[in-house]
């Protein structure tokens, strides 16, 4: 049972497209997060969920938008995708500050 | 923006040889310290939490300690082998319990056969 998986785990689009990533985890955690991978293989984070309240919003383009339907799940839509945007999105859970990743996402945009 | 440093940035170590490297942050208003291991293609692993100075924390071959007051964590592999080839993270709370990690831009560790 993958704790926290995300879908899809590759995603190649065209500039300006609208696209979505999907987070679920069955972990029971309250906090679930999005992390991005940029160019030089550094992990910085995005966004913070908890009890579908958002408590972080880093400096991200408002073109990114996250998403909790409910405890388990935290979505990733973006908007009018740019060539930057290509990455690789990490989604993660925590309990008592631990975090617990999946396995990523890696987007591309051409 | 909490300033963390890790070095060096990437380090070749031969099989069977011990390494360590370090994890360097401002020494003020320390909460807690992580270290997480990311192999290439996989998602980052925790492998110790270190909240009080003096801390020792071991798993298998690989170990950590924590001085807070002068700042800085070392992570110390004994004997390494090719499978201790990945990336290592330190990363400190951002801010509240749930505001998440910021990580420092790791170790990248290559053990040679």
């Amino acid at each position: 049972d993958t704790a926290v998986s995300q879908t899809p785990k590759y995603l190649v689009t065209q500039m300006g497209n609208d696209k979505s990533i999907k987070c679920e985890q069955n972990l029971g955690h309250d906090t679930m997060y999005w992390y991005k991978q940029d160019s030089k293989k550094f992990l910085k984070i995005m966004f913070s969920y908890n009890n579908k309240e958002l408590i972080i919003n880093e400096t991200v383009p408002n073109r990114f938008s996250p998403k909790s339907p409910d405890k388990a799940h935290l979505n990733l839509h973006i908007n009018s995708l740019e060539l930057g945007d290509s990455a690789v999105y990490f989604c993660a859970s925590t309990l008592a500050g631990e975090l617990f990743f999946g396995e990523g996402s890696r987007l591309t945009v051409l | 923006i909490l300033n963390v440093e890790q070095s060096p940035q990437s380090l070749h170590v031969q099989e069977g040889d011990s390494t360590n490297f370090t994890c360097s942050f401002p020494s003020s208003n320390f909460y807690a310290l992580h270290w997480y291991r990311w192999e290439t293609a996989k998602s980052p692993e925790a492998l110790f939490v270190m909240t009080l100075n003096g801390d020792e924390k071991k798993k298998g071959r690989i170990s950590a300690t924590l001085n807070t007051k002068e700042g800085y964590s070392y992570l110390y592999i004994k004997g390494s082998q090719p499978e201790d080839s990945a990336t290592y993270l330190c990363a400190f709370p951002s801010g509240g319990g749930a505001d998440g990690l910021t990580f420092g831009k790791g170790t990248h560790l290559i053990i040679q056969p």
